[in-house]
């Protein structure tokens, strides 16, 4: 079993659509949790961190459950330059505090006009 | 400020070589991790080295193996390359913190190196 697993998609919805990614996780030691975004041929960047409270930040609004094990990415109002692979991450942290990041497969999203 | 930069963008090796990567972590960061991205995968974690020691690592074969100087700048070596060793091998560099808040451990990834094998 994967420790991250993403629905690799593609996800194809028109502009202005609300898109929801899931995620969940394996490792119970996770500490800490990511949405990045990869554009084609492009290195990750982070999007966002994800907070158990739920956190906003503009369109995006992401969710942790960690009794479920489970992340979720919510984009309202869809633009064509939301088109993008999605990676859903967790933080374990090691021994010195430097932690590794493990990353799921991706979702691949594609927003037409 | 300049971001994580790696060295060579692209190479193509073939079957038995050899190949060494080479990456310059972001400005203040003192900790470098080394992931391999297959076409259509995610990242996949190889090892993270941190005041020159290797600190962690992936479930990679020991052909695999790095180097971290005391400027912070790191290498990936790989031995006896493998068809299955193309990808796209990413840098990552961090600042290590004491505390665990939620904002530890943020990467900031290099463009990386795309390693074509023959």
């Amino acid at each position: 079993r994967k420790e991250v697993e993403q629905d690799p998609g593609p996800f194809n919805v028109p502009e202005g659509a609300t898109v929801a990614f899931n995620c969940t996780y394996s490792n119970s030691a996770s500490q800490s949790f990511f949405w990045y975004r990869q554009d084609c041929r492009k290195e990750p960047k982070l999007l966002m961190s994800v907070y158990s409270s739920g956190n906003e930040d503009g369109r995006f609004t992401a969710q942790l459950n960690r009794a479920s094990q489970y992340i979720s990415l919510l984009i309202r109002d869809s633009k064509l330059s939301d088109s993008a692979t999605y990676l859903c991450v967790v933080n374990i942290h090691g021994s010195s505090n430097t932690g590794k990041l493990i990353f799921g497969q991706g979702t691949t999203l594609q927003v037409k006009p | 400020d300049a971001g994580v930069t790696q060295s060579p963008t692209h190479l193509i090796k073939t079957r038995g070589q050899q190949v060494t990567l080479r990456c310059s972590p972001k400005s203040g960061h003192d900790t470098v991790s080394w992931y391999q991205q297959a076409l259509g995968q995610g990242p996949q974690f190889i090892f993270q080295y941190y005041e020159e020691e290797e600190r962690q690592r992936g479930n990679f074969p020991d052909r695999f193996s790095g180097h971290q100087f005391p400027n912070y700048s790191s290498e990936l070596n790989v031995n006896a390359l493998l068809l299955g060793d193309s990808a796209l091998y990413l840098c990552a560099s961090s600042l290590v913190r004491r505390t665990l808040d939620s904002g530890a451990n943020v990467l900031t990834f290099g463009a990386g190196s795309r390693l074509t094998v023959l």
